[in-house]
C-alpha cells in the first residue's frame, strides 16, 4: 500500500486566496483525521470522519475552514479566504480502528503571505 | 476522559547516551498505548505500541513497557544515535466512542555527535 497520500506537499499562496488540501487514505480504513501542526500550538485535531461522515469538527478554527469526504478514498480541507496565521503543516491520517494506531501522510506545508 | 502527559523537551544527549522519555496516562480500562516519532520535515510514524498491561513494545532499539501500576509507558533506548533526533509523541485511544487517538504534546530529542 502506498500509505496516506497528501497533496500538494508545499503550497504558497497570497492572503485572501482559496486553498484546497487533498488526502487519499489507506484503502479499507474507515476513519480519517485532519491535523494542523505549528511550533506555537503543536499538533491540533481539526476534524475527523467515520465512514465518510464528519463526527467532530470542534477543532476547526473558524468558518473559513471546511472539510469534505465525498467517498472513502478522498478528502479535502479547504480554507477560504486564507490568512497568514493559517500557515502551518497540515496532516491527514487514517485508521481502521483506534487501537491499531494511525497512519499519517507526509503533510502539506502551507505558507500564506 | 483518557489523557496522556509526557515530559517537555527539548532533551539533548550525546551520541551513545541512554534515553528515557517519560509518559504517564489516565484511562478507563486498559487501552493500547503508542509511541510515534516525527523526523524533521516528515509526518508522524508509529514507532511502537503495546496492547495490554505488562506488554513491551520495541522497534529500532527503542522499548516501552505498559505499566498499569504506575500508569506509565516510558520510552527508552540504550544508546542513541544522531539519526534518532526527532520529536516523540505518546498516544492512546480517546475515551469517546470512535477511533480517535489522544496525543501528548511531544518531546523533542536532539542527539549531538
Amino acid at each position: 500500500d502506498a500509505g496516506v497520500i497528501q497533496s500538494p506537499r508545499h503550497e504558497v499562496t497570497e492572503m485572501g486566496q482559496e486553498v484546497t488540501l487533498r488526502c487519499k487514505p489507506i484503502s479499507g480504513h474507515n476513519s480519517l483525521f485532519w491535523y494542523r501542526q505549528t511550533m506555537m500550538r503543536g499538533l491540533e485535531l481539526l476534524i475527523y470522519f467515520n465512514n465518510n461522515v464528519p463526527i467532530d469538527d470542534s477543532g476547526m478554527p473558524e468558518d473559513r475552514f471546511s472539510a469534505k469526504m465525498p467517498n472513502a478514498s478522498f478528502s479535502t480541507l479547504k480554507i477560504q479566504p486564507s490568512e497568514p496565521r493559517d500557515s502551518a503543516v497540515y496532516f491527514c491520517a487514517s485508521t481502521l480502528r483506534g487501537n491499531y494506531g494511525y497512519t499519517f501522510g507526509s503533510g502539506t506545508r502551507l505558507t500564506v503571505v | 476522559g483518557n489523557s496522556v502527559t509526557q515530559m517537555e523537551g527539548p532533551v539533548t544527549l550525546s551520541e551513545e547516551a541512554f534515553l528515557t522519555i517519560n509518559c504517564t496516562y489516565t484511562a478507563t480500562g486498559y487501552p493500547s498505548l503508542f509511541w510515534y516519532v516525527q523526523y524533521p520535515g516528515e509526518g508522524l510514524q508509529l514507532l511502537l505500541k503495546a496492547t495490554k498491561a505488562d506488554d513491551k513494545g520495541s522497534n529500532k532499539g527503542f522499548e516501552a513497557t505498559y505499566r498499569k501500576e504506575t500508569t506509565s509507558f516510558h520510552l527508552e533506548k540504550g544508546s542513541v544515535q544522531v539519526s534518532d533526533s526527532a520529536v516523540y509523541f505518546c498516544a492512546l485511544p480517546g475515551s469517546n466512542a470512535g477511533n480517535m487517538l489522544t496525543f501528548g504534546g511531544g518531546t523533542r530529542l536532539m542527539v549531538k555527535p
